[in-house]
């Protein structure tokens, strides 16, 4: 069984395009991120759900729009997408050990995105 | 603010020769590390984690790293590479009362030639 999931694994898209990426874990953790990872492979955290409640919000465009129907599911929502949006985004979960301490994260497959 | 310094960029191995990869975390609280590999075309997955106890960690497939308090480091260390090692290997810095917020550190490329 997949512990976190991403649909699409690719996804390529002209510019100005809205587009979603979808995540799911099984793991029944309380907390999940969205990262991005730039063509020289460096990672950095966009957004942090814990239990449905926005808790990280780095510096990201408000095009940027995550949205979490429940604790197992974290959505990114795209608008308005710029070349500069290409790139691979990961969607990792956690467990909350204490308040402001999460356990080891575990990240899905990715979503590589392609804007044209 | 933190940040992770990971000191190889590119390191190019052959098969059975030892491994270490450096990592440096700049934050003077309490934090949790971490080592993740990411083979080619893969996502991440953990090797190994410290976040109390022990400073010598063991993870999976042979690795193995040290924290070092004094010289705020994590290394990365494994007595002999497999061309299997081939991967990108990131380490990661979480403070405690952060919320989970996992510093990367820019990634070391390791090809190990067989």
């Amino acid at each position: 069984d997949t512990a976190v999931s991403q649909t699409p694994k690719y996804l390529v898209t002209q510019m100005g395009n809205d587009k979603s990426i979808k995540c799911e874990q099984n793991l029944g953790h309380d907390t999940m991120y969205w990262y991005k990872q730039d063509s020289k492979k460096f990672l950095k955290i966009m957004f942090s759900y814990n239990n449905k409640e926005l808790i990280i919000n780095e510096t990201v465009p408000n095009r940027f729009s995550p949205k979490s129907p429940d604790k197992a599911h974290l959505n990114l929502h795209i608008n308005s997408l710029e070349l500069g949006d290409s790139a691979v985004y990961f969607c990792a979960s956690s467990r909350q050990l204490l308040a402001g301490v999460t356990d080891t994260q575990y990240f899905g497959p990715g979503t590589r995105l392609t804007v044209l | 603010a933190q940040s992770v310094s990971q000191h190889n960029h590119h390191v190019i191995l052959s098969e059975a020769a030892s491994l270490e990869l450096g990592c440096n975390y700049s934050y003077g609280g309490t934090v949790n590390l971490f080592w993740y590999v990411q083979y080619p075309g893969q996502h991440l997955q953990l090797l190994l984690k410290y976040f109390s106890g022990d400073p010598l960690v063991k993870g999976i497939k042979g690795f193995e790293a040290e924290f070092i308090k004094s010289k705020f480091s994590f290394n990365l260390r494994k007595p002999s590479v497999q061309w299997s090692d081939t991967a990108e290997y990131f380490c990661a810095v979480n403070a405690d009362g952060s919320q989970g917020n996992l510093i990367f550190g820019k990634g070391t490329k390791l090809s190990v030639k067989p």
